[in-house]
């Protein structure tokens, strides 16, 4: 079962916008990890934020974490088109090994 | 190779068919995991290995899958008797030591009539 809820489902917004998705999860973490899957690809992996971190960043890229409300949010500053794609949320839960449980995700269009 | 690679990239199978889908993780990453993503969902965990021992197969939905990684390095996953509701993307990842990142292949996108 996926771990949590990602929100929104949906995002559509212009280029040079900012968009911002939230993630909420249910168990203790390790770290939250953001990834992006292009339509019928393989997931990239975009960012990893520790527990012990309330917030960083990398290039366009914001991700903030706040472990006593169990949620996380990305913010992409700048949008372009090329963004369009489906951004997961993951937990690697605290099990002794790295097993990530994934959000449902939120789908992003940018348009041009 | 420069990422991790899973074979074939589709397969249409007929129901109750046997199908077999491989996976060849980064060099030197010990860590393998497969995940099965049903449309418009997030992946879901399948199963895990270190090296050549599968340490959680806890995800496997049913005893008609069956993943094995003999030597450590190539991984498959085997789906017996296939049902339409195994239709679905299975994605392979690897992780090296210590390493918190995993890497995901391109999946492969079974279909079962």
């Amino acid at each position: 079962s996926q771990q949590g809820e990602e929100d929104p489902q949906a995002l559509s917004i212009q280029e040079g916008e900012n968009a911002t998705m939230n993630c909420s999860y249910k168990t203790s973490i390790n770290n939250l990890q953001w990834y992006r899957q292009n339509s019928g690809r393989g997931l990239v992996h975009l960012i990893l934020i520790r527990s012990n971190e309330r917030e960083k960043h990398s290039g366009r890229l914001r991700v903030t974490l706040d472990t006593s409300k169990k949620s996380s949010s990305l913010l992409i500053t700048a949008s372009r088109a090329a963004d369009t794609a489906s951004y997961f949320c993951a937990t690697d839960v605290v099990t002794g090994f790295q097993k990530l449980v994934f959000g449902t995700g939120t789908r992003l269009l940018v348009s041009p | 190779g420069a990422g991790v690679s899973q074979s074939p990239r589709y397969k249409v199978a007929k129901r109750g068919q046997d199908v077999a889908l491989r996976c060849d993780p980064i060099s030197g990453h010990v860590s393998l995991f497969w995940y099965q993503q049903a449309l418009g969902q997030g992946p879901e965990f399948l199963t895990y290995f270190q090296n050549e021992a599968q340490l959680d197969k806890s995800g496997l939905p049913s005893d008609r899958f069956f993943a094995e990684r003999p030597e450590g390095s190539v991984s498959t996953l085997k789906i017996q008797r296939t049902q339409q509701e195994d239709s679905a993307v299975y994605l392979c990842a690897s992780s090296p030591p210590l390493g918190d990142t995993q890497y995901f292949g391109p999946g492969t996108r079974l279909t079962v009539l």
